[in-house]
């Protein structure tokens, strides 16, 4: 069993839509998570960043922490053409330098 | 500013072949980097520098596959006597190391997409 599991997808909504993506972990010793969103062909880049528990908002993207579930969360609201793109969770530990990243979910956002 | 950038962009290799995969980070960003990027896997990590040290290799899959740093600058990831299974994109990062650990922000690159025949 992997360390973070991310549903790959494909996940296909309409423009506007809220979209959700998620991930659960199992290792209980991670205490920093993030989100990575990758264009094709282009290398990953920094969305959001929670440390611990709890909701972190910003514009129109939401990340949530629920460390009792093993479970985080990000929303987007009103979605656009322009979010088509893949989504990798990823996180790591106090005193760590690497991060560890789920599988990616494949969004695409349909005018 | 420039980001970090790798080069090749695309590199085609025979089985049993060795290759080079080079990245320059962010100027001044003291930790390096290196991760694969296989098809439904995920981002793998591979190794981390700090300055030209590499204090965690962890994740470089055999003793076929090396990395260097020079110059507290650019790193070369050779992979040795290719195998098939090591096809995949090859994504570099790098960040300033501010605080240290992970809330140092890593940029990364564009990725070497290796395709091992």
């Amino acid at each position: 069993q992997k360390e973070v599991e991310q549903d790959p997808g494909p996940l296909s909504v309409p423009e506007g839509a809220i979209v959700s993506l998620n991930c659960t972990y199992s290792n209980s010793a991670f205490q920093y998570f993030m989100w990575y969103r990758q264009y094709s062909r282009k290398g990953p880049e920094l969305l959001m960043y929670t440390y611990s528990s709890g909701n972190k908002e910003d514009g129109r993207f939401t990340a949530q922490v629920d460390k009792s579930s093993k479970y985080i969360s990000l929303f987007i609201r009103d979605s656009q053409p322009s979010d088509s793109a893949t989504y990798l969770c990823a996180m790591t530990w106090t005193g760590a330098q690497k991060l560890v990243f789920g599988q990616g979910t494949r969004l695409t956002i349909n005018p | 500013g420039a980001g970090v950038s790798q080069s090749p962009s695309n590199k085609v290799t025979e089985k049993g072949k060795d290759v080079e995969l080079r990245c320059d980070p962010i100027s001044g960003h003291t930790a390096l980097y290196w991760y694969r990027q296989s098809l439904g896997q995920g981002l793998e990590f591979l190794i981390y520098f700090q300055g030209n040290s590499a204090p965690d290799k962890s994740g470089l899959p055999s003793d076929r596959f090396s990395a260097e740093r020079t110059g507290g600058s650019v790193s070369t990831l050779t992979i040795q006597r290719t195998q098939q299974e090591d096809s995949a994109v090859y994504l570099c990062a790098s960040s300033l190391e501010l605080a240290g650990g992970p809330t140092d922000t890593q940029y990364f690159g564009p990725g070497t997409r290796l395709t091992v025949l």
